[in-house]
Order: C-alpha cells, then structure tokens, then sequence
C-alpha cells in the first residue's frame, strides 16, 4: 500500500492562476519529495524538503512541510500550459527496517490556455 | 549526459509468456530501482540494487519475477510467465549516494498482457 494520499486527484486551472496540491502521510519520514511526470515519460524530480525544514523555495514552485500534521503542499505560481502533468509525493523514510521512497497516487493538473 | 535508459518502450505478449525489461542506469549511480506503475497510480517498489545486491526485493512477486544486475550497472527484470494482471508500466530509476536522495527515472517499458 502506498503511505502517500493527495488531494484533490484532479486540478483544472486556467494559465496564470497558481495550483496547489496536498499530500498528507502516516508515519514519520526523513523527507518528502515532490516528482513530476508528463504523458508516457517517467517521472522527473522537482524539489526535496528535509523533515526539519518548514518551507522550501525553487524557481515558480513552492513547498511546505508540516510534520505535526504529516501533510505538505506544493505551490506551482502563474501556471503555464506546460506544467500540465501528474505529479507525485514522495515520502522518504524507513518501512519495515528498509529504507524506502514510497509514492502518493498523484494529483493530474490540467493548465487550460 | 545520458538519462536512464530502458527498452523496449512498448510490449504486448498473451498470457503466460515471458517477458524481459532491460535498463541502464546513469553512469556512476550505485543505486537502481525497479518500480511497477499501474494507470492512474504512483510507482510501486519492486526491487533496489546497491551496486549488484539485491539490497530490498520484499515487494517483488517471486513465484514469476526475477531480476538481476550483473556486475552492478545494467538490470533486466523478469516475468515468466505473465498474467493478466501484470499489464502495466515497468519504471527503472537510479541515484547516486549523495545525500540528495534524488531519484532519476526511465521513460518505462509499457507492457500489455493479452
């Protein structure tokens, strides 16, 4: 079973207007990942936030942590066409003595022009 | 520099064939992952490789899977014989023992069992 579950499962937004995306977890971690993946490629890395950092910044993309509430979100700012995809949580922590990078089910986003 | 690799792109084959999905890691990374995505969901661990040990292969279905990474670069994953149930994409990736953590993946073999 995956730890990761994201909210919402699909997103439709017009160009210019910013997305966000939720992922909340069940156990403790050592990171959370975010990953993007378009149409029939795999997946592509976007950004790492430590279990001790709240907030974490790149380019148009924002994210936050919180570890109390197990549950980040990512903030893609003045969407484009091309931000259309899937992306994916990650959770990076120990499952059953291994170290594991488990999945969320993902959030579609839809960046109409 | 060169992505991960992985072939064939697309496979169709009918029940209770085998099947073979070969991968090449970015050269330099130690680590290699082979995940199972089925539609609509997010990768599943099958298996990871420190250089050639199997170092995690608890969620990969013995009884028809196999994989191996002979002298701790290329993998090829297994399915002998495949069901139904295993159509889906076949994703490799592989990392570097940075303290990145970052995950670089293949565009995935396709695989659909008739």
């Amino acid at each position: 079973s995956q730890q990761g579950e994201e909210d919402p499962q699909a997103l439709s937004i017009q160009e210019g207007e910013n997305a966000t995306m939720n992922c909340s977890y069940k156990t403790s971690i050592n990171n959370l990942q975010w990953y993007r993946q378009n149409s029939g490629r795999g997946l592509v890395h976007l950004i790492l936030i430590r279990s001790n950092e709240r907030e974490k910044h790149s380019g148009r993309l924002r994210v936050t942590l919180d570890t109390s509430k197990k549950s980040s979100s990512l903030l893609i700012t003045a969407s484009r066409a091309a931000d259309t995809a899937s992306y994916f949580c990650a959770t990076e922590g120990v499952i059953q003595g291994a170290q594991k990078l488990v999945f969320g089910q993902g959030t579609r986003l839809t960046i109409n022009p | 520099e060169a992505g991960v690799v992985q072939s064939p792109r697309y496979k169709i084959i009918e029940k209770k064939q085998p099947v073979a999905f070969w991968c090449n890691p970015i050269s330099g990374h130690n680590t290699l992952y082979w995940y199972l995505q089925n539609l609509g969901q997010g990768p599943e661990l099958l298996i990871r490789y420190e250089n050639e040990e199997a170092v995690d292969d608890s969620q990969l279905p013995k009884d028809r899977f196999s994989a191996e990474r002979l002298k701790g670069v290329d993998s090829t994953l297994k399915i002998q014989p495949a069901e139904l149930g295993d159509s889906a994409v076949y994703l490799c990736a592989s990392s570097v023992r940075d303290g990145n953590n970052e995950q670089f993946f293949g565009p995935g073999t396709r695989l659909t069992v008739l």
